[in-house]
């Protein structure tokens, strides 16, 4: 049990198909991450959510689209993905206060996406 | 942010003490030294956290020298289960905001038999 649950944990889409990634923290964290790990690359940030604001995007293309209703929930809509998108997208959450601590990212363990 | 560089993989063998060194030549002031833990197929897991000297957790101990021009994460005894790849992560924790670490290559350790 790790705090940070993610939905599904394996997803195969095709090129033309609409899928959503789930993550849901049970640790009353303020932040929320999208990252994405390629085969023998660094986990690469997508995107991070501090009290359901976004307040980074990486450069990632639109075909990614994040969604975080409430401080416990972020959503990645998928759509027309290419296959070089097939990785382990990872979600994280931190606490986030601008006058304590920031708390170290806890990871779910990832959603592993195959686009064919 | 902070750059650092830790060698790719290491090998070592059931009940061996194991020292992962990480290089972080322009870390700053407020910077923390973080290090992570990764198996296949699973996000990263926080390990340990320190600003100076030494930090020990049940887990592990973090050496950080006077320069904090880098830091040894000192894993001892390990076993099997230990494989795993380990990355080395400097940033503020005080900044407010979000995390903003920066994961890099990280260093792939193999324990054997």
């Amino acid at each position: 049990e790790t705090g940070v649950t993610q939905t599904p944990r394996h997803l195969v889409m095709g090129m033309t198909n609409k899928k959503s990634l789930k993550c849901e923290q049970h640790l009353g964290h303020n932040a929320m991450y999208w990252y994405k790990q390629s085969a023998k690359k660094p986990l690469e940030l997508m995107f991070v959510y501090s009290l359901e604001e976004r307040v980074e995007n990486n450069s990632v293309p639109s075909r990614f689209s994040p969604e975080c209703p409430n401080s416990s929930h972020l959503f990645l809509h998928l759509h027309t993905l290419q296959p070089e998108d097939s990785a382990l997208y990872l979600c994280a959450s931190s606490q986030d206060t601008a006058s304590s601590y920031n708390s170290p990212l806890h990871f779910g363990n990832g959603t592993r996406l195959t686009v064919t | 942010l902070a750059k650092t560089t830790q060698p790719i993989s290491m090998d070592s063998y059931e009940g061996q003490e194991v020292n992962i060194t990480c290089s972080h030549n322009n870390i700053a002031t407020n910077d923390y030294i973080t290090w992570y833990q990764q198996f296949p197929s699973q996000g990263p897991r926080f390990i340990i956290q320190g600003y100076k000297t030494k930090v020990t957790n049940e887990v592990a101990s973090l050496f950080i020298p006077a320069d904090r021009k880098s830091s040894t994460l000192s894993l001892p005894r390990v076993s099997l289960s230990d494989t795993a790849v380990y990355y080395c992560l400097v940033g503020d924790p005080f900044s407010g905001g979000y995390n903003k670490l920066i994961f890099g290559a990280g260093t792939r350790l193999a324990v054997h038999p």
